[in-house]
């Protein structure tokens, strides 16, 4: 069955403390890997896909990465702004030939000023 | 433009009523997802709309979940005769989906829906 574990649960940092996400998945035959971000009493807001192991994507101080077995989200001088759940998911067959969003958790990002 | 809405954005309601939920796509997008959030779960995929082909209702935990689409407008998704385990933040998504599973999701608001 295909599954996607993101780590840590939740995750506390001085403003400034630079550290990362990660998102593990088990998937036969990706065809992407989306990471949003979601705000409390808000849906998910997308920042990334990524397709193939070895791209890399940036989005100010996010910077996305994918190898075969997971992908990292690291955040780089973080600010309070940034503190938010971080979901990673990725699209799974789901008969008829559609394809769903299967995600994982999330890491519930606090930064501390 | 206009992102994907939802209503109402709070829904609370006794044990047993019926609840509807409305969801507008972004114009265009010919793909329409429901999800279900639930305290300390993952977004749980419900239903999926593409044009006019017959939905994947593979996800919907029971018979008392149904929902209709009307071309590539508006959706509504019906919660019959409430139990308390049905509340959560429901979550509609909209995307252009060219039928490959690469094309990205935009999520509206949600819906919280409270069962007492």
């Amino acid at each position: 069955e295909d599954q996607v574990t993101q780590s840590p649960e939740a995750l506390r940092l001085q403003e400034g403390e630079s550290s990362s996400l990660n998102c593990s998945y088990t998937v036969s035959g990706l065809r992407g890997l989306f990471w949003y971000r979601q705000d409390p009493g808000k849906g998910p807001e997308f920042l990334f896909t990524l397709y193939s192991a070895g791209e890399e994507k940036e989005k100010e101080r996010l910077k996305a990465t994918l190898t075969k077995k997971e992908s990292f989200l690291h955040i780089t001088a973080p600010k309070p702004e940034d503190s938010a759940t971080y979901l990673c998911a990725v699209p799974r067959a789901s008969g008829a030939g559609s394809y769903q969003l299967t995600f994982g958790k999330g890491t519930k990002l606090s930064v501390i000023p | 433009g206009a992102g994907v809405s939802q209503s109402p954005s709070n829904k609370v309601t006794e044990k047993g009523k019926d609840v509807e939920l409305r969801c507008d796509p972004i114009s265009g997008h010919t793909a329409l997802y429901w999800y279900r959030q639930s305290l300390g779960q993952g977004l749980e995929f419900l239903i999926y709309f593409q044009g006019n082909s017959a939905p994947d209702k593979s996800g919907l935990p029971s018979d008392r979940f149904s929902a209709e689409r009307t071309g590539e407008s508006v959706s509504t998704l019906t919660i019959q005769r409430t139990q308390q385990e049905d509340s959560a933040v429901y979550l509609c998504a909209s995307s252009l989906d060219r039928g490959l599973g690469t094309d990205t999701q935009y999520f509206g608001p949600g819906t919280r829906l409270t069962v007492l």
